[in-house]
């Protein structure tokens, strides 16, 4: 069974760096194939990607929010970290990560891989407010 | 980045009815290999989201029938037949085409 949860604090003050983590089971992200994803919603408002990193180390970030983020895995504890920097009240939200799975197939021209992604498994996600 | 729009952004719906749900892309999301990548998820009262349809019309493991993935290039739609319920929450519509993904607004579905 296939499981993920989010830990960090609930209440970070602005300016200040808030790290949060997911740890997973039911999975490696050492597996080919396999990466994680995480996404925010702020209250009432729609879901936001972030970041996702890849089995094999690769990662991949928002645009707006690319100077301020990082991601890392720990595959020896199950673990992905998202860092981000100097938040902000707007930064308020429920981040969540997810499992996501890529799977691939042959391009018609070149025979390459080409990789598609879908996020098949979600944590219950981590509420974090921003505020002094 | 690709902007997702999607309409309605409500849907008042009744159980047993078809409801409709369409998702437009600032660009096309169809590769050279006859691929689009478009996804939906729904997300159910105080639940995260989960997986429905992914590469435009494949079911996820677990989905029921009544649920459909149509649409190519800008144009996309998820179809609910004979709704029931259980459906009610807020679907989301998004491209992995690009990075950033990016999903649209969102559409409540609600019971009538």
């Amino acid at each position: 069974q296939v499981t993920l949860r989010e830990s960090g604090p609930a209440l970070v003050g602005p300016t200040q760096t808030l790290t949060l983590t997911c740890t997973f089971s039911g999975f490696s992200l050492n597996s080919d194939g396999m990466c994680l994803t995480w996404i925010r919603q702020p209250p009432g408002k729609a879901l936001e990607w972030l970041a996702r990193i890849d089995w094999d180390g690769d990662k991949f970030y928002t645009t707006s929010l690319k100077t301020r983020l990082t991601i890392s895995k720990d595959t020896s504890r199950n673990q992905v970290v998202l860092s981000m920097t100097n938040v902000d009240p707007e930064d308020t939200a429920t981040y969540y990560c997810a499992r996501t799975q890529a799977d691939s197939y042959d391009d018609i021209m070149t025979g390459r891989k080409i990789y598609f992604y879908y996020m098949d498994v979600w944590g219950k996600g981590a509420t974090v407010t921003v505020s002094s | 980045d690709i902007v997702m729009t999607q309409s309605p952004l409500s849907l008042p719906v009744t159980p047993g009815e078809p409801a409709s749900i369409s998702c437009r892309s600032s660009q096309s999301l169809l590769d050279s290999n006859g691929r689009n990548f478009c996804d939906w998820y729904l997300q159910k009262p105080g639940q995260p989201p989960q997986l429905l349809v992914y590469l435009g019309s494949i079911r996820a493991s677990g989905v029921p029938d009544r649920f459909g993935g149509s649409g190519s290039h800008t144009d996309f739609s998820l179809t609910i037949t004979n709704v029931e319920a259980g459906d009610v929450g807020i679907y989301y519509c998004v491209q992995t085409l690009g990075i950033p993904w990016t999903f649209g607004q969102g559409t409540k579905v609600e019971i009538k």
